[in-house]
């Protein structure tokens, strides 16, 4: 069956060093999206990419980057973490169609300490 | 003004009775709506979806939605305790990202 896995699923680091999150889809959906959620603010998106080579920005890029390789994997970086980034994270993909939605995978808990 | 507004509740309905999850959307150009439900540490999971104005029914579940009010529920008739979960509005316009509402929590007592 297709899925969307995230990892790792529970991460903690330091103010400073640098964080990779995996998100990997099987569904061969063209459109990924990276969110992070926090209390009282619901699902914000960071990043998006409609497919290989393009990303763009959501509303709450500062400090995060990603890049698309291929269509299957849409990895997050955070440059230099920093405790606002202590969030959960969840990675989403769709077909893009207009009759379709996102899909959305496990979730990675992060905390910068 | 946030762009999808929900309340935040927590809503609290008892077992079999009909719960009645409402959001209102600021864009007048939003093409497709949906309703995603999420357990407490888990990812949000798509329950509904719905485009046209009017009813759409699925199983115990019925999204509404009136466009020239900018409003859409969902209505969860029958509702169980296993119904308790944080409800997640969310609105999509003519590209692919969604608009999330901040989520309606949902407690379902015996």
């Amino acid at each position: 069956d297709a899925e969307i896995t995230q990892s790792p699923r529970h991460k903690i680091t330091e103010t400073g060093r640098q964080v990779t999150l995996a998100c990997h889809q099987t569904w061969n959906h063209n459109n990924m999206f990276w969110y992070r959620q926090d209390l009282g603010h619901g699902l914000r998106l960071i990043h998006y990419s409609y497919g290989v080579q393009d990303t763009n920005k959501g509303e709450v890029s500062d400090g995060y980057s990603v890049s698309r390789s291929n269509t299957e994997d849409l990895p997050l970086t955070l440059e230099s973490a920093a405790s606002s980034q202590t969030s959960v994270y969840f990675c989403a993909s769709s077909s893009g169609l207009a009759a379709d939605t996102q899909y959305f995978g496990p979730g990675t808990r992060l905390t910068v300490l | 003004q946030k762009e999808v507004e929900q309340n935040s509740g927590p809503l609290s309905v008892p077992e079999g009775a009909i719960a009645s999850l409402n959001c209102t959307y600021s864009d007048r150009g939003s093409q497709s709506f949906f309703w995603y439900r999420q357990y407490s540490g888990k990812s949000p999971e798509l329950i509904m979806f719905i485009y046209s104005n009017g009813d759409k029914e699925d199983g115990r579940f019925t999204a509404q939605l009136n466009k020239a009010s900018q409003y859409v529920s969902l209505l969860i008739r029958d509702s169980q305790p296993s119904d308790s979960a944080t409800y997640l509005c969310a609105v999509k316009g003519h590209t692919d990202k969604l608009i999330f509402g901040t989520g309606t929590r949902l407690q379902v007592f015996p």
